[in-house]
């Protein structure tokens, strides 16, 4: 069982929609969850974090967690054609303290 | 946030030998991490790097194929040795940021990528 598991996708919206990314994760102890955003033939790069409960808003990005649930999510409004990536969950902290545990990734399409 | 280069951006090498791959950080940290990324896969680490002692490795990596050094806060390198076609991928390594240890955000570098023939 994948300890972090993105919804697999591809996923592709219009532009101006609102694209939705979610996740789930099988360690109760993690902590913190990352979205990063990996353009193809980059690196990472550190959109969102979250460790309480409940939403974090920051611009077009929402990010959510649900600890009960185990849950985590990714909400992008108004998604351009520059929000083309593949968007990876990542958790943190838990049984893995200081490691970083991946999603598989999620290819999001913004089509004009 | 941390300013991260990593030597060399690409290179293609003969199955058999040996690359190593080096990472300057602007900043001293303390945990350094190197990361390998099939192609269309996520990120899997490799191994955690620390200054002063031995790398810990991952399931499935060992020191003897991924050799790392540490010799500084700011500086790391991994070796990928004897190469085979399946070691073909981007390396990256990447710097747990120096905000709260609640976060364990990471900041990567910009890779390697890796084509063994």
């Amino acid at each position: 069982q994948k300890e972090v598991e993105q919804n697999s996708g591809p996923l592709s919206v219009p532009e101006g929609a609102i694209a939705s990314l979610n996740c789930t994760y099988s360690d109760r102890g993690s902590q913190s969850f990352f979205w990063y955003r990996q353009y193809s033939g980059k690196s990472p790069e550190l959109i969102m974090f979250i460790y309480s409960n409940g939403d974090k808003e920051d611009g077009r990005f929402t990010a959510q967690l649900n600890k009960a649930s185990q849950y985590v999510s990714l909400l992008i409004r108004d998604s351009q054609p520059s929000d083309s990536a593949t968007y990876l969950c990542v958790g943190a902290g838990g049984t893995s303290y200081g490691k970083l545990t991946f999603g598989q990734g999620t290819i999001l399409t913004v089509h004009p | 946030s941390a300013v991260i280069s990593q030597k060399p951006s690409r290179d293609i090498c003969q199955r058999g030998t040996s690359l190593t791959i080096q990472c300057q950080v602007d900043s001293q940290v303390t945990m350094m991490f190197w990361y390998r990324q099939q192609p269309g896969q996520s990120l899997t680490l490799i191994a955690t790097a620390n200054q002063g002692s031995e790398a810990t490795y991952e399931s499935g990596f060992v020191i003897d194929k991924f050799p790392i050094s540490r010799p500084n806060l700011t500086f790391s390198t991994l070796t990928v040795s004897n190469m085979s076609p399946e070691d073909s991928s981007i390396y990256l390594c990447s710097v747990e940021a120096m905000t709260s240890p609640l976060r364990n955000e990471q900041f990567f570098g910009p890779g390697t990528r890796l084509t063994v023939l």
